[in-house]
Formats: C-alpha cells, structure tokens, sequence
C-alpha cells in the first residue's frame, strides 16, 4: 500500500486555468505539507497542516489555496495558473504532535507543466 | 533552524563505503540532525537522524562530533541505487506542524560501478 499518494502524477494546462492537486496519506498521521521544488530542484515548503488546521504559510500566493477536508487529505487548488507555477509539487505527511521524531514521509510527486 | 554546508558532488565506488559530511556550526541545542535523499524524479526520503549520539539504521550510520557542529551520513556499502542527492538539515523536534523541513543543494552522490 502506498503510504502517501497524489493524484495527478503529471499535469499540463494553459496559463489562466485552475486546477487541482490531490493528496492522500494512509499512514493515520496528523501533519501534512506541501513543497515546491522548481526547475532548478530547489525543494521549498508552502503549506504545513495540523489536525486539518493551517499552521505554515510560506509567503505563498493567495492563487494557491490548500483544503484538508479530513486528517488524511490535504488538496492543492491553485487559480489562474502561471508560468512561473510549473514545478514538481510534493505533498508529505508526519505523525505530528510534539516529541523528537520529526521524519515526514513524500508522496511520489506531481509534475506540473503550464504551457 | 540552523544552515548546514555540505559539498556538492561526491563520487564513491560501489560496494565501498560512502561517507557525506555536513557542517552545520551554529546548531543549537535543541536542533537534530537529518538526512533525507533524493532519487531522480522522486520524493524525498528519510533516512536517519540524531541528536547528539551516533546512530544506525539498516539504511546508514550518522556520526555527529562531539560539538555537534559537524556530522557524517555513512552507507557503509553504497550499491547503485544510493546514487542520489543527499540533504543534511537541522530542525527542532516535532511540534504540531509548526516545523519546517529547509532543504538546501545538498549533496549530489554518483555511485561508480
């Protein structure tokens, strides 16, 4: 069983769509994140997620709106897609709360591509 | 959360040892040391971490100085599918969602044959 998925894996769309990527972690973990990596690989992190609470944002546009509809899922809707948006997005997740083990656990990815 | 300096390419032998260092010299006490990978077109991956005592795992060794200023992600028998970028990061403990993982160039390590 694959511990976090998203869905797309690749995704190509014109400049002014919306669009939506999903992320899904069976791992019955509270925390999940979001993180950019563009072209030049730099990986930054955007969102961070509490128990479907928002608790990082990371200067990140209003364009991209981030939905945790229960613990085990954390969606990316992004409006009036840019160039400058194109980038791999990788969702991740922790076992959150507090305490020494800060491991999070990636999601294969979803490559985004806006023509 | 501290900086880390690690070296951008490194090249091991495989069946070798693979040893990556990372400085990370204004650590603070209450700050651990983590490694996590990159394979091509992957998602990151954890592979170990520590705080002031040397660990093991069935992936690696992570040796930290004494001062804590420096540590060395070891794979002691580095195969093929080791070839990956490697990241040293230095983060406080778990805390509701309010830690962020700071990934900088890492190290890019090309396993030879």
């Amino acid at each position: 069983d694959t511990a976090v998925s998203q869905t797309p894996k690749y995704l190509v769309t014109q400049m002014g769509n919306d669009k939506s990527i999903k992320c899904e972690q069976n791992l019955g973990h509270d925390t999940m994140y979001w993180y950019k990596q563009d072209s030049k690989k730099f990986l930054k992190i955007m969102f961070s997620y509490n128990n479907k609470e928002l608790i990082i944002n990371e200067t990140v546009p209003n364009r991209f709106s981030p939905k945790s509809p229960d613990k085990a899922h954390l969606n990316l809707h992004i409006n009036s897609l840019e160039l400058g948006d194109s980038a791999v997005y990788f969702c991740a997740s922790s076992k959150g709360g507090q305490g020494t083990n800060n491991e999070q656990f990636f999601g294969p990815g979803t490559r985004l591509t806006v023509l | 959360d501290a900086k880390t300096t690690q070296p951008p390419s490194m090249d091991c032998a495989e069946g070798r040892a693979a040893n990556l260092p990372c400085n990370h010299s204004t650590i603070s006490g209450n700050e651990y040391v983590y490694w996590y990978r990159q394979i091509h077109s992957q998602g990151p991956q954890y592979i170990i971490h520590g705080l002031k005592n040397n660990e093991t795992n069935e992936m690696a060794s992570l040796i930290i100085t004494e001062d804590r200023k420096s540590s060395t992600l070891i794979l002691p028998h580095a195969t093929l599918r080791d070839t990956a970028v490697y990241y040293c990061i230095v983060i406080k403990g778990a805390n509701f969602g309010n830690e962020k993982l700071t990934f900088g160039t890492g190290t890019r390590l090309t396993i030879i044959p």
